[in-house]
């Protein structure tokens, strides 16, 4: 079993929809981070989270450590946050998860 | 401010060869990290080097090397390319060592032929 899971793996919603992508962990950890890679391989840090909640224009991210879980909110979908989404955890390294691909459909 | 550049951004061997990988971070980050990222594994962590000194190497042969030189600037080296070696590989750079706020940069895309 991964250290580190995401759901769903592939998520196709219309514009405008409310996006949620889950991220599960076994290990402990120091900080979670969310990472947003488009194609063309470029990664961008979305949040870094140790606890609670972050907001970053149309982005949440949430963490519960107590149930090691975080989730990753989009409100208002565009078709321009199409991209693949990575959750990666903080523990001595970075451990990643195996991506959420979202597709936004005009 | 500049952003994290990889040189070269792609790159063709041959197996048996090696290949050096090269990063140079954000201005006044001192830690570099090194990513390799393939379609099957995902990403894995290669191993992440502060003030000269690697802190942590993740579970790849010993043909994966890297260095941190005095300015923060990075290498990476595989010796002995197999076909598997072939990947994305990226390098991040933070300020401090440890889970801080990566910043990545465009990576370089090698081929094993």
């Amino acid at each position: 079993k991964n250290e580190v899971e995401q759901s769903p793996q592939n998520l196709t919603a219309q514009e405008g929809e409310f996006i949620t992508i889950n991220c599960s962990y076994s290990v402990g950890i120091s900080a979670l981070h969310w990472l947003q890679q488009h194609p063309g391989g470029g990664i961008v840090s979305l949040f870094m989270l140790s606890s609670g909640k972050k907001k970053h224009g149309r982005l949440i991210a949430t963490i519960n450590i107590q149930e090691k879980h975080s989730s990753l909110h989009i409100t208002a979908s565009h078709p321009r946050d199409s991209a693949v989404y990575i959750c990666a955890v903080f523990a001595q390294k970075l451990v990643f998860g195996q991506g959420t691909r979202l597709t936004i459909n005009p | 401010k500049a952003g994290v550049t990889q040189t070269p951004r792609y790159l063709i061997k041959t197996r048996g060869q090696q290949v050096t990988l090269s990063c140079s971070p954000i201005s006044g980050h001192r830690s570099v990290s090194w990513y390799q990222q393939t379609p099957g594994q995902g990403l894995q962590f290669l191993f992440e080097y502060f003030s000269e000194t690697q802190r942590n190497k993740g579970n790849f042969p010993g043909r994966f090397s890297g260095r941190q030189f005095s300015n923060s600037r990075s290498e990476m080296n595989v010796s002995t390319l197999e076909l598997g070696d072939s990947a994305l590989y990226l390098c991040a750079s933070s300020r401090e060592a440890g889970g801080y706020e990566q910043y990545f940069g465009p990576g370089t895309r090698l081929t094993v032929t």
